[in-house]
């Protein structure tokens, strides 16, 4: 069965310092989406590609963190510097289209220190 | 996206049917009702969807008032590996495909 790979599956950083998540959607699926997830709380949605473009990045924090789907199949996560806040499971799923389900890996787990 | 309530935490036996209930009375007619599921530490899994009808799958069947404000996801014959936090979400055909998960229940499956 495809499934959405995440890699690594635990990350332990010491803050200021740069650190990267990978994903790998399913194949064929066009829609990308990197969700975060504090402990305790529901995913929440940082930033949607549709290929290679990025169509929400609303929740982003731009000043930290960079995505990018550059040829619109595997995804980078990156946070530079990262905070002691950014503790959390980061999560990518992917979806046929934006309007079907969508499918999510097993995470990141990101301890800041 | 349509509001979804859902009660914080429930508790079922083994092999029995796991009733899991979901308001959402402020739904749209083109939003979809999604449930997933999250099992500790673990990514979300996808479990069901359904418009207005009635659906099953190899996973569990989901229940959808004529009304549609609200809908129940059934596991027919709980395991002890269901225990899991449940999300019950809408999702509008016609949106960027963001899913706004809320705290969803608490599902314990008990022996």
């Amino acid at each position: 069965e495809a499934e959405v790979a995440q890699s690594p599956r635990y990350k332990i950083t010491e803050k200021s310092q740069a650190v990267a998540f990978w994903c790998d959607p399913i194949s064929g699926h066009a829609t990308l989406y990197w969700y975060r997830q504090i402990l305790g709380q529901g995913p929440e949605l940082l930033v949607q590609f549709q290929d290679e473009s990025v169509v929400d990045d609303s929740q982003l924090p731009k000043d930290r963190f960079s995505a990018e789907r550059l040829k619109g199949v595997d995804s980078t996560l990156k946070i530079q510097p990262a905070e002691l806040g950014d503790s959390a499971m980061y999560l990518c799923a992917s979806s046929f289209t934006p309007n079907t389900e969508a499918f999510f890996g097993q995470g990141t787990r990101l301890t800041v220190v | 996206d349509a509001k979804t309530t859902q009660p914080p935490s429930m508790d079922c036996a083994e092999g029995r049917a796991a009733n899991l209930p979901c308001n959402h009375s402020t739904i749209s007619g083109n939003e979809y009702v999604y449930w997933y599921r999250q099992i500790h530490s673990q990514g979300p899994q996808y479990i069901i969807h359904g418009l207005k009808n009635n659906e099953t799958n190899e996973m569990a069947s989901l229940i959808i008032t004529e009304d549609r404000k609200s809908s129940t996801l059934i596991l027919p014959h709980a395991t002890l590996r269901d225990t899991a936090v449940y999300y019950c979400i809408t999702h509008g055909s016609s949106n960027t495909g963001k899913l706004i998960f809320g705290q969803g229940t608490t599902l314990q499956v008990k022996p």
